[in-house]
């Protein structure tokens, strides 16, 4: 059974460039949350998707980020026109249905800005 | 708001010292709590759970027990090895996590 695969990895962005960050969940799972880790902090909540709809996007900055989880296909982390700021470990997680006793993470796409 | 508040790392410890990592939250109801670890380079593992008052959860000789008339969830283990070194957070909720700032754990031979 994969994991939850994120990918790339690493990404290096200019300044004013687009990061399309990918996250396929695991097999059967339907639900979808991005996290971000600023350096020396914690994970801080961004979004949670279903698929094909955005369920809280209470945690997303108002400006450049959005996120998608089509139908087909892994979700998608944008982030436009980045900024230094906006270097970061992101990380998603993946659950079969909305629970409350941990989901699993995948191991991140550190993005860094030049 | 919801929020947790771990003890600040990094904890540095001998081989088969024993641990403890504080975790006290605030949150209405009674969520979830849950203690995850990060190796180096990689993503969160959720390491253990308890999901009501007086739970303890258990898993790799970690051990934490929900206590709700102390709002904590320590962490512990009787004796910690090399390949224990890594960042271990402190979370509450259920379907979004609150993150506690993560504690550096360094274990030396």
């Amino acid at each position: 059974n994969a994991g939850v695969m994120q990918n790339p990895r690493h990404l290096v962005r200019r300044r004013g460039q687009e990061a399309r960050l990918r996250c396929s969940p695991m097999k059967g799972h339907s639900h979808v949350y991005w996290y971000r880790q600023l350096p020396e902090e914690g994970l801080k909540f961004m979004v949670y998707l279903q698929k094909e709809n955005i369920i809280d996007e209470s945690g997303m900055p108002k400006e450049r980020f959005s996120a998608e989880f089509p139908k087909e296909g892994p979700s998608i982390l944008r982030i436009q026109q980045v900024v230094r700021g906006d270097s970061a470990a992101y990380f998603c997680a993946s659950s079969p249905e909305p629970q409350d006793y941990g989901y699993t993470f995948g191991s991140g796409t550190r993005l860094t800005v030049v | 708001g919801d929020s947790v508040t771990q003890m600040e790392g990094p904890v540095t410890l001998s081989e088969e010292a024993f641990l403890t990592i504080n975790c006290t939250y605030t949150a209405t109801g009674y969520p979830s709590l849950f203690w995850y670890v990060q190796y180096p380079g990689e993503g969160l593992q959720l390491l253990l759970k308890a999901t009501k008052a007086d739970d303890k959860g258990s898993n790799k000789g970690f051990e934490a027990t929900y206590r709700k008339e102390t709002t904590s969830f320590h962490l512990e283990k009787g004796s910690v090895q090399v390949s224990d070194s890594a960042v271990y957070f402190c979370a509450l909720g259920g379907g979004k996590l609150i993150f506690g700032q993560g504690t550096e754990l360094s274990v030396k031979p």
